[in-house]
């Protein structure tokens, strides 16, 4: 495709359910990534997936969070038992030279409200 | 652990003057540089990107940003300012680990 897409673009959910946001990486890109954007904490790295390689889970902030990646394309992140300091921004980014000289694209974004 | 700093919470400049927002970082090389721009409701777009090589970039929309080692800082430049200028600029190093690490972000207003 022509950039990173996401789905949905907002999502408002109540406390303690579930949510799954997805993301369309740009097509060849091997390296997907997901971040957070809160008005707390700013811009977070969440976890990053590389072709066939383990996820680097690092900045996942609880166990609640969880993502996939099927097929080396589209990605999932989930969250379990949402809460209020759930809701932020969440943005993915891919890229097609992980390692050197690499550049992040970044789709728009899925704004998550949770009440 | 590496870290980037963008001194100005909020600039306001007049259309057509100059800009410059700054950016440091602390890591112990050379990171890989990035300046990104997000408008309200959008996501992050690539302004520019340092690597290696000259120290003075070019990026879209007219902005150039200039790495100093000695200073360790990224600071984007603009000469001339346009009202659609105005959005949130994030600095943004790379030290190899693969994620970003950002700024807290610059949020430019431009005054007619």
């Amino acid at each position: 495709g022509a950039g990173v897409s996401q789905s949905p673009s907002n999502k408002v959910t109540e406390k303690g359910k579930d949510v799954e946001l997805r993301c369309d990486p740009i097509s060849g890109h091997t390296a997907l990534y997901w971040y957070r954007q809160s008005l707390g904490q700013g811009l977070e790295f969440l976890i990053y997936f590389q072709g066939n390689s383990a996820p680097d889970k690092s900045g996942l902030p609880s166990d609640r969070f969880s993502a996939e990646r099927t097929g080396g394309s589209v990605s999932t992140l989930t969250i379990q038992r949402t809460q209020q300091e759930d809701s932020a921004v969440y943005l993915c980014a891919s890229s097609s030279e992980p390692g050197v000289e690499e550049t992040q694209y970044f789709g728009p974004g899925t704004r998550l409200l949770v009440l | 652990a590496q870290s980037v700093t963008q001194p100005d919470i909020h600039i306001t400049v007049s259309e057509g003057a100059s800009l410059e927002l700054r950016c440091n970082y602390s890591y112990g090389a050379t990171p890989y540089l990035f300046w990104y721009v997000q408008s309200p409701g959008q996501g992050l777009q690539l302004l520019l990107k340092y690597f290696s090589g000259d120290t003075l970039v070019q990026g879209i929309k007219g902005f150039e940003a200039e790495f100093k080692r000695s200073q360790s800082s990224f600071n984007l430049r603009k000469p001339s300012v346009h009202w659609s200028d105005a959005a949130e600029y994030f600095c943004a190093v790379d030290t190899g680990r693969r994620a970003l690490t950002f700024g807290s972000g610059t949020r430019l207003q431009v005054q007619p």
